[in-house]
């Protein structure tokens, strides 16, 4: 079965420095998505991604988050300045027509 | 609004049988079921989509009833690896969209 696949698996950051979450989606998925998880809790939202730009974001990702696809196979999220707050599981997605979305294996982000 | 899911959580003996609920308060487009088990991703179990029929995987099976904005998921002759906790995502508009996601079912098989 196809893959998502995030790097790293695990990033260890002090407050304030800028981290890059990587994922390269399944190759001809159109819709690519960032969830957080924090520890114990739901999976949230935080934007999805078609056609080259945002196509809805959540109240979470605010102005230090963005994301981009800056080739044709990787997809990434920025944090500016990280906040103790983002420590989390961050996982990226892809679907395609079919609705399903994939979740990669997530990356373990602690802010210290 | 995220849905509702209930039970929070569920214990069980191997072979036995459990049903979880997702409720919405909002007009459904799809409902996604997950399995997640403790420091991994979710696992996708099925979709069910709005008009669409029953769906079924193995032992697990799931319905839509669009009158009542409600999913269920029937996890039958549960096994050991059923453990886990499961989540609903939802979606309001047509696919493509963002997953909301419940608060999750804690699913506890012991043998």
């Amino acid at each position: 079965e196809p893959e998502v696949t995030q790097t790293p698996s695990h990033q260890v950051t002090q407050m304030g420095q800028e981290v890059i979450l990587r994922c390269v989606p399944i190759s001809n998925h159109l819709y690519f998505y960032w969830y957080r998880q924090i520890l114990g809790q739901k999976v949230e939202f935080l934007v999805s991604f078609y056609n080259n730009e945002i196509s809805e974001k959540s109240e979470i990702f605010d102005d230090q988050f963005s994301v981009e696809r800056p080739d044709g196979s990787n997809f990434t999220l920025k944090i500016r300045s990280t906040k103790l707050e983002d420590s989390a599981m961050y996982f990226c997605a892809s679907s395609s027509r079919e609705w399903r979305q994939f979740f990669g294996p997530g990356t373990r982000l602690t802010v210290l | 609004q995220q849905p509702v899911q209930s039970p929070q959580a569920v214990i069980l003996r191997e072979g036995e049988d459990a049903v979880i609920n997702c409720s919405s308060s909002k007009a459904l487009y799809s409902v996604h079921w997950y399995r997640q088990k403790h420091g991994e991703a979710p696992v996708f179990l099925m979709i069910l989509l709005k008009g669409g029929e029953q769906k079924g995987h193995e032992k697990i099976s799931a319905s839509f009833n669009e009158k009542k904005q409600q999913s269920s998921l029937y996890l039958t002759a549960s096994q050991l690896s059923y453990s886990g906790t499961y989540f609903c995502g939802t979606e309001w508009q047509t696919s493509g969209s963002r997953l909301t996601f419940g608060e999750g079912t804690q699913l506890t098989v012991n043998p």
